[in-house]
């Protein structure tokens, strides 16, 4: 079982939806949840950062982690044609400098 | 406020040739990464650096070696290239490490042929 898995997509949505993006990890000691949005031919960027269960809210963007049931998502209010990138949770083992990417999920967001 | 900055962006390599990628951040970071992108792999880790003076090994490492030169600079040597190491290769760095988040570099794209 891969210790971060992530549906690829791609994901197809008109502007102004609500996306929801969602990631699984297999290992209990996970403590460090990001997701990361990454445009063509450029480098990941950090978007979301949480270390418990729960959400965390930023603009359009709330991150949620449910570790009972080792779930993360990430959801898109008013989603725009800029939203348009791959999508990429990640997650540190507590203690550990590894830090373990799901393969990432492609968004389109259609004007 | 320049970030991680990687060099070259582009590269074409015929099988056999070496080559050193660069990698230098500015935000006076402790930890640093090589990581490459694959289509359908996601990334994968080739070698971190914790600190100035070490280097550990990640996922990918056949094929590789590193060098973490100072604080600021962590570069990737590829010593006889493989077409399997045509790749998008992205280094990273970060604060202190574990549970400190990545800032990466816009990638070198590299082709062996």
């Amino acid at each position: 079982q891969k210790e971060v898995e992530q549906d690829p997509g791609p994901l197809s949505v008109p502007e102004g939806a609500i996306v929801s993006l969602n990631c699984t990890y297999s290992n209990s000691a996970f403590q460090y949840f990001m997701w990361y949005r990454q445009y063509s031919r450029k480098g990941p960027e950090l978007l979301m950062y949480t270390y418990s269960s729960g959400n965390k809210e930023d603009g359009r963007f709330t991150a949620q982690v449910d570790k009972s049931s080792k779930y993360i998502s990430l959801f898109i209010r008013d989603s725009q044609p800029s939203d348009s990138a791959t999508y990429l949770c990640a997650i540190f083992q507590g203690g550990s400098e590894k830090l373990v990417f799901g393969k990432g999920t492609k968004l389109t967001v259609n004007p | 406020n320049a970030g991680v900055t990687q060099t070259p962006k582009f590269q074409v390599l015929k099988t056999g040739q070496s080559m050193t990628l660069q990698c230098a951040q500015d935000m006076n970071h402790n930890s640093m990464y090589w990581y490459r992108q694959d289509p359908g792999m996601g990334l994968r880790l080739i070698y971190y650096s914790a600190s100035e003076g070490t280097t550990d090994k990640g996922e990918v490492p056949n094929g590789y070696n590193v060098s973490r030169l100072n604080k600021r600079e962590f570069s990737l040597r590829l010593e006889s290239a493989a077409p399997s190491q045509t790749s998008v290769y992205f280094c990273a760095s970060s604060e202190q490490g574990a549970g400190s988040p990545l800032h990466f570099g816009n990638g070198t794209r590299l082709t062996v042929t």
